[in-house]
């Protein structure tokens, strides 16, 4: 079974607002991954998490706080975004950090800042 | 920063027809080249990774190659399906601080099989 799975598939937040993506994993992998679509663009990385611990942040927004509660989970807390932060995030992982090692993709949560 | 390029941008064609696409990237300091399908509304799907210079692939009637000395790569797909139709993503990876697995994803070729 490889799945990732992500919640909410959509979510619409305003400016103001404090929302989190949820991201989790039964795989047993142990790096996991945050990267952001814009319309007609190739994912971007934002955030690599290895052993939990944080890995790469390609230099994104203090507005975007990622968290590695435990292996299995990764989440993105969401604040004070703007209406460009409007993308698709997916999460991913794979069984660890190092380069050709697959990563499996969730389907990603669709987000609407207003 | 890598520059990954992958042509045709889109592809219509139909069933039955065999087609093939290309991604282009530097060749200094690779380390793998990752192939993706992306349907509409769903996860991307892993479809190869590729790390040897000549490598050859085949999942299905899907295959890919690989040149890392001059940094390119076909992916080819044999009597398409409908169900082929989305859009086929490459990345490669470099050495990378340890070569961590830091996808560089081309813009992708957008491939539409009719029936």
């Amino acid at each position: 079974d490889t799945e990732v799975t992500q919640t909410p598939k959509h979510l619409v937040m305003g400016m103001t607002n404090k929302k989190s993506l949820k991201c989790e994993q039964h795989m047993g992998h142990r790096a996991m991954y945050w990267y952001k679509q814009k319309a007609k663009k190739p994912p971007e990385l934002m955030f690599v998490y290895s052993y939990e611990k944080l890995s790469i942040n390609e230099s994104v927004p203090s507005r975007f706080s990622p968290e590695c509660p435990n292996s299995s989970l990764l989440n993105l807390h969401l604040h004070a975004l703007q209406p460009e932060d409007s993308a698709l995030y997916l999460c991913a992982s794979s069984q660890d950090k190092g380069a050709g090692n697959t990563i499996y993709f969730g389907e990603g949560s669709w987000l609407t800042v207003v | 920063i890598l520059n990954v390029e992958q042509s045709p941008q889109s592809l219509h064609v139909q069933e039955g027809d065999s087609t093939n696409f290309t991604c282009s990237f530097p060749s200094s300091n690779f380390y793998a080249l990752h192939w993706y399908r992306w349907e509409t509304a769903k996860s991307p799907e892993a479809l190869f990774v590729m790390t040897l210079n000549g490598d050859e692939k085949k999942k299905g009637r899907i295959s890919a190659t690989l040149n890392t000395k001059e940094g390119y790569s076909y992916l080819y797909i044999k009597g398409s399906q409908p169900e082929d139709s989305a859009t086929y993503l490459c990345a490669p990876t470099t050495y990378y601080g340890g070569a961590t697995n830091k996808l560089i994803f081309g813009t992708g070729t957008l491939l539409a099989v009719q029936p």
